[in-house]
């Protein structure tokens, strides 16, 4: 299946907590997820990406977590920040491919 | 570096108009990559293209819609005869090539809408 399934659609967070983000995949052959971040009037903008021959990502406060029996990999975001306010998505890819496979969205608001 | 570059970023058109969106990639990147995206939705896959190539719509619908990258000149995605169903945010983004080198980077999006 060619699918990317992320939840939760919204997620409220207070400044300095952590955030998390879920997505899962059907399709092995995936080998490369990305995560973008959105903000309003703005094109997506690559975050971190993480390859399955890792569990795990760390890139500042980012952090990917990556559990490839499950087919599932998540995006933390510690010490969270108002200016982290932005929607984020996943997206897989086959790495012999091209087509980023999109997860739906998550829009994310961090309240002071 | 400059990065990828869209134009217009907000485009009106009445219905049976025609849309052209362009789209200068970053300056190295010879891949091209047209996406569109509905309100509250992910980025849906259209075409992706190489200089004078057209390597994979099957995304794009089949009538209406056409893209091209020139030797010479921005990628264009053409829309004939708009309806208020194609009214989205189309982004393009460019890539230095595929697999390993083929990071997408995104340009701000043309906002499309058809009265």
């Amino acid at each position: 299946q060619q699918q990317v399934k992320q939840s939760p659609q919204s997620l409220i967070v207070q400044k300095g907590g952590i955030s998390i983000i879920n997505c899962a995949y059907e399709n092995t052959a995936f080998d490369y997820f990305p995560w973008y971040q959105q903000f309003p009037g703005k094109g997506p903008a690559l975050l971190i990406a993480i390859r399955p021959d890792v569990s795990e990502k760390k890139e500042g406060r980012f952090t990917i977590s990556f559990n490839k029996s499950a087919k599932q990999f998540s995006l933390h975001i510690m010490d969270s920040q108002p200016g982290d306010s932005a929607t984020y998505f996943c997206a897989a890819r086959i790495d012999s491919n091209y087509q980023l496979i999109w997860g739906a969205g998550t829009k994310l608001i961090i309240k002071p | 570096n400059a990065g990828v570059m869209q134009n217009p970023r907000h485009l009106v058109r009445r219905r049976g108009q025609e849309a052209r969106l362009r789209c200068s990639p970053m300056k190295g990147h010879s891949h091209v990559y047209w996406y569109r995206q509905l309100p509250e939705e992910g980025l849906k896959f259209m075409v992706y293209l190489q200089k004078e190539n057209i390597i994979d719509e099957s995304g794009m619908p089949k009538e209406r819609f056409s893209a091209e990258f020139p030797k010479e000149g921005p990628s264009i995605l053409r829309i004939q005869q708009v309806v208020r169903g194609d009214s989205a945010a189309y982004f393009c983004a460019s890539s230095p090539g595929v697999g390993y080198q083929g990071t997408q980077y995104f340009g701000p999006g043309t906002r499309l809408l058809v009265l």
